[in-house]
């Protein structure tokens, strides 16, 4: 079964641009998950989509957004780019959206902004 | 609030000894906690979890031990290999979302 991909792996952008990230989800699994990777704050939980609809968001500002399709894939995309969103992005899918859930990493996007 | 931490940012063991990483929480209803690894240029890998109502649990060469009276946990693995070299991370797997630690980086020396 192949795991959670995403897609670019790596993307250059300019502070003011916006940028689009892709996830696609192990076959079956329903909940996509999307975290932030910096060497300041850690892994911090951005939000997470089961059947298409937002169950969880955390402390991020309005610029970041997220959906996913009825195939489970989910996007994220981050508007007015600021040096700050310079990160590796995770996305993590799992069956169902409830506690005690496995939930399977991908290898990340790394998003560096100029 | 509420926060999942690490005790030590790096450690390094021989190959062939025993690693031991802390990991501390804050929030006494924290009731599932999550180990991760993570090696360069991939995401975190599901290593062993641990419920609130079990104080060890064992795996292939690792062990997690929970404290609930001072709140920690530790990840012990056995007979340390290179392969092992990798960030670890503690997580609290709380209401669909994980809150992570700030990880440990384990350098295994020949």
């Amino acid at each position: 079964k192949a795991g959670v991909t995403q897609t670019p792996r790596y993307l250059i952008k300019t502070r003011g641009q916006q940028v689009t990230l892709s996830c696609s989800p192990i076959s079956g699994h329903r909940s996509v998950s999307w975290y932030q990777q910096t060497p300041g704050q850690g892994l911090q939980f951005l939000f997470e989509y089961f059947s298409e609809t937002q169950r969880n968001k955390g402390n991020f500002p309005g610029r970041f957004s997220g959906r996913q399709f009825s195939n489970s894939r989910s996007e994220m995309n981050v508007s007015t780019l600021e040096l700050g969103d310079s990160a590796l992005y995770l996305c993590a899918s799992s069956l169902v959206s409830r506690e005690y859930n496995e939930q399977f990493f991908g290898p990340g996007t790394r998003l560096t902004v100029l | 609030g509420e926060s999942v931490g690490l005790h030590l940012p790096t450690l390094s063991v021989q190959e062939g000894d025993n690693s031991i990483i802390n990991c501390a929480y804050s929030n006494s209803a924290s009731d599932y906690f999550i180990w991760y690894k993570q090696e360069s240029g991939k995401g975190p890998q599901f290593i062993i979890d641990i419920r609130s109502n079990m104080d060890k649990r064992q795996g292939q060469r690792v062990t997690v031990l929970l404290n609930k009276t001072v709140k920690h946990l530790s990840l012990q693995i056995a007979a340390t290999q290179p392969g092992d070299s990798a960030v670890y991370f503690c997580a609290e797997n709380g209401v669909r979302q994980l809150t992570f630690g700030s990880g440990t980086q384990l350098t295994v020396l020949p």
